[in-house]
C-alpha cells in the first residue's frame, strides 16, 4: 500500500523557518519524482516545488523561489521542504505528492500538514 | 489567481451528465498533458484523470477527459450525490517550469 505521511507543520511567526518532512512507503522512492502542493484556507491548489528522482533537478513556483528548498534522503525514504522567511500568505495545508512519469500529474498524495504563519 | 481557468461551480441532477472546462495557454495545456483531481471536503486531492484521458485503476468510466488545443474538459456521467466535490485540472507549464492548477470547480448534485 502506498503511503505518504507529512509532518513538521505548526505555528510559526512571520520571518521564521520550518521544515516539513514526508515519509513514503509502498513504492520505490528513489525512482520517483516528488512534489509539494499547498492549499491556503478555503482556496485552491497551488504548486510549490518539485524534485526529480536523482535529486539533481529542482523546481519552484515564483511565490517561494529563494525562500524554500526541496530535498530528499533516499536512505530514509523521506522528502523535505525547508521553508524560510515565512509570510502570512504561506499559511496553508502542505501536501507531498508523487509525480507521474512525465511530470504532468500527481498520482499519490499525503494527508497534508498545516502550516500557520502568524504573530 | 490560478494559471488555468475553470468555472467556479457547476450543478446537475442525479443521473445526469456534467462537464467542467479548463482553459490555459500554449505553454501549459497547449504543450503538456492534462490531469484532473477530485477533492472531497476535508480530504487530500485524488487523481481522476491523467494524460488527458486516462483513468487510474479504480476510477469508474463515468469519469472521462479530453483536450483540444489549449483547453481541456472533464466529463462525469450518471451523477451521484457522492460526486459532490471540488474538481481541479492541472498540468506542467513549460515557461514557468512549474506545475499549474485551475482554481477549482465545485460540483453540486441537486
Amino acid at each position: 500500500e502506498v503511503q505518504l505521511v507529512e509532518s513538521g507543520g505548526g505555528l510559526v511567526q512571520p520571518g521564521g523557518s520550518l521544515r516539513l518532512s514526508c515519509v513514503v512507503s509502498g513504492f520505490t522512492f528513489s525512482s520517483s519524482a516528488m512534489h509539494w502542493v499547498r492549499q491556503a484556507p478555503r482556496k485552491g491548489l497551488e504548486y510549490v516545488s518539485g524534485i526529480n528522482s536523482d535529486g539533481d533537478s529542482t523546481y519552484y513556483s515564483d511565490s517561494v523561489k529563494g525562500r524554500f528548498t526541496i530535498s530528499r534522503d533516499i536512505s530514509k525514504n523521506t522528502l523535505y521542504l525547508q521553508m524560510g522567511s515565512l509570510r502570512p500568505e504561506d499559511t496553508a495545508v502542505y501536501y507531498c505528492a508523487r509525480g507521474g512519469y512525465n511530470w504532468n500529474f500527481f498520482d499519490y498524495w499525503g494527508q497534508g500538514a498545516l502550516v500557520t504563519v502568524s504573530s | 489567481q490560478a494559471v488555468l481557468t475553470q468555472p467556479p461551480s457547476v450543478s446537475a441532477a442525479p443521473g445526469q451528465k456534467v462537464t467542467i472546462s479548463c482553459s490555459g495557454s500554449r505553454s501549459n495545456i497547449g504543450h503538456n498533458l492534462v490531469s484532473w483531481y477530485q477533492q472531497l471536503p476535508g480530504t487530500a486531492p485524488k487523481l481522476l484523470i491523467y494524460d488527458n484521458n486516462r483513468r487510474p485503476s479504480g476510477i469508474p468510466d463515468r469519469f472521462s477527459g479530453s483536450k483540444s488545443g489549449t483547453s481541456a474538459t472533464l466529463g462525469i456521467t450518471g451523477l451521484q450525490t457522492g460526486d459532490e466535490a471540488e474538481y481541479y485540472c492541472g498540468t506542467w507549464d513549460s515557461s514557468l517550469s512549474a506545475g499549474v492548477f485551475g482554481g477549482g470547480t465545485k460540483l453540486t448534485v441537486l
